[in-house]
Order: structure tokens, then sequence, then C-alpha cells
């Protein structure tokens, strides 16, 4: 009974250096999300995806990109990564439009 | 837009005070609004999603009350493992899957 797993946990990057963190479900859920947390401020939506096969931008996407290509799998990519980016990630995932079930955080940090 | 404002920041109680928190929110027709507890270091754990003015939901010592501009969460004889951050979010009817979180607000609670 996971519910949803991310990995890593913790990560230090270089600025410019790239990185890939994994989303993995068990529910079956059909929603899938990720977000960013920063003290003081509340989460932000970066992506999110209704469906295997399927994406979509949130609030904050820039510098981002994901992909799911399964349905239980959402990957969040970080291509040239910056200061800005360091943050902790959350992904979530739902069955419907409603009450996420978040997984445990990836505190990234970029130096 | 969209918006979402929390309030106090921070709150602290006696076991046994009770006392209630805000979420004041914006949002071009609700679909949903929902509350969350997060302890720390960890992602948000869900627990109630109010529908329409008027809806009351309870679960052990909170109730989340709802009106058509803020919401409240009570918290009635509190305990010291009620100590969190709580937060809110909403989901309107023109914003697609987006779902808008609050910064949240700290509780703690003193033996």
């Amino acid at each position: 009974n996971a519910g949803v797993t991310q990995t890593p946990k913790f990560r230090v990057l270089k600025t410019g250096q790239s990185m890939t963190l994994l989303c993995a479900q068990d529910m079956n859920h059909e929603y899938m999300y990720w977000y960013r947390q920063d003290p003081g401020m509340g989460l932000r939506l970066i992506h999110y995806s209704v469906g295997e096969g399927t994406t979509a931008k949130g609030e904050v996407p820039d510098g981002y990109n994901v992909s799911r290509l399964k349905k239980q799998n959402f990957l969040l990519g970080l291509e040239s990564a910056a200061p800005s980016q360091t943050s902790v990630y959350f992904c979530a995932s739902s069955p419907d439009t409603y009450g996420y079930t978040f997984g445990s955080g990836t505190r990234l940090t970029v130096v | 837009e969209d918006q979402v404002t929390q309030s106090p920041e921070a709150l602290r109680l006696q076991e046994g005070e009770s006392s209630s928190l805000n979420c004041s929110y914006t949002v071009s027709g609700l679909r949903g609004l929902f509350w969350y507890r997060q302890d720390p270091g960890k992602g948000p754990e869900f627990l109630f999603t109010l529908y329409s003015a008027g809806e009351e939901k309870e679960k052990e010592r909170l109730k989340a009350t709802l009106t058509k501009k803020e919401s409240f969460l009570h918290i009635t004889a509190p305990k010291p493992e009620d100590s969190a951050t709580y937060l809110c979010a909403v989901q309107g009817i023109t914003g697609g899957f987006k779902t808008i979180f609050g910064a949240g607000t700290r509780l703690f609670v003193k033996a």
C-alpha cells in the first residue's frame, strides 16, 4: 500500500546540470500533478496530466518538462538547473479532480 | 485570477484551547474547497472537500465550514498531535484542473 512514491528524496545539483524526478503511484489514478513548495508561498502547480500520454502546463512551467508514458509514472525533468529551482517538489495523484494523494517530496538544492 | 489567502500565518494554542483558522478565497465559480494537513518533512494529507456555501465537514477535533467568500477550520480542544501546517486550496470552474493552494497556517499546540 505504497500510495505515491517519489525518488530521489534529496538531491544537490550544480547550475546547468540536468536531472529527472520520478513519481510512481499504485492506486490506478488518472490524474497526476507536480507542485513546488517554497517558504511563505503556497504549493504552485508546475505541470499536470489527466491521463496516460497527456501533459499540460500549470502556473510555473518554465524550465521544466514532464512525461507520462505509463499511467502509474509521471516524470519531471530539469534540463538546465538554476538556483531559482531550489525548492521542495511534490508529486500528487487523484482518481478525479478532487482529494489529492501526495508523495513525501524531493528536496532539491541547486548551487 | 483565483486566489487563496490564509490567516493567521502562525497560531500558538494551549492544549484544550479551541480556535479557528481562516481561508479567504476568490474564484470564478467554486468547484471545490479543500483542506490539507502537512507535517514537517512530509507531503500534505487530504482532510476535507467542501462544495457549496453552508456545507460543513467534521473529523475528530476538526470541523470545516464554508461561506461564499471564506472557509474556517475549527479546532476543538486541540492536542499537541494536532500541531502541523494546515493548507487550504480551491478549484474553480474556469481553472481547468488547477487547484490553487494558500500558504498555510502553522499551528502549534503546547501541552
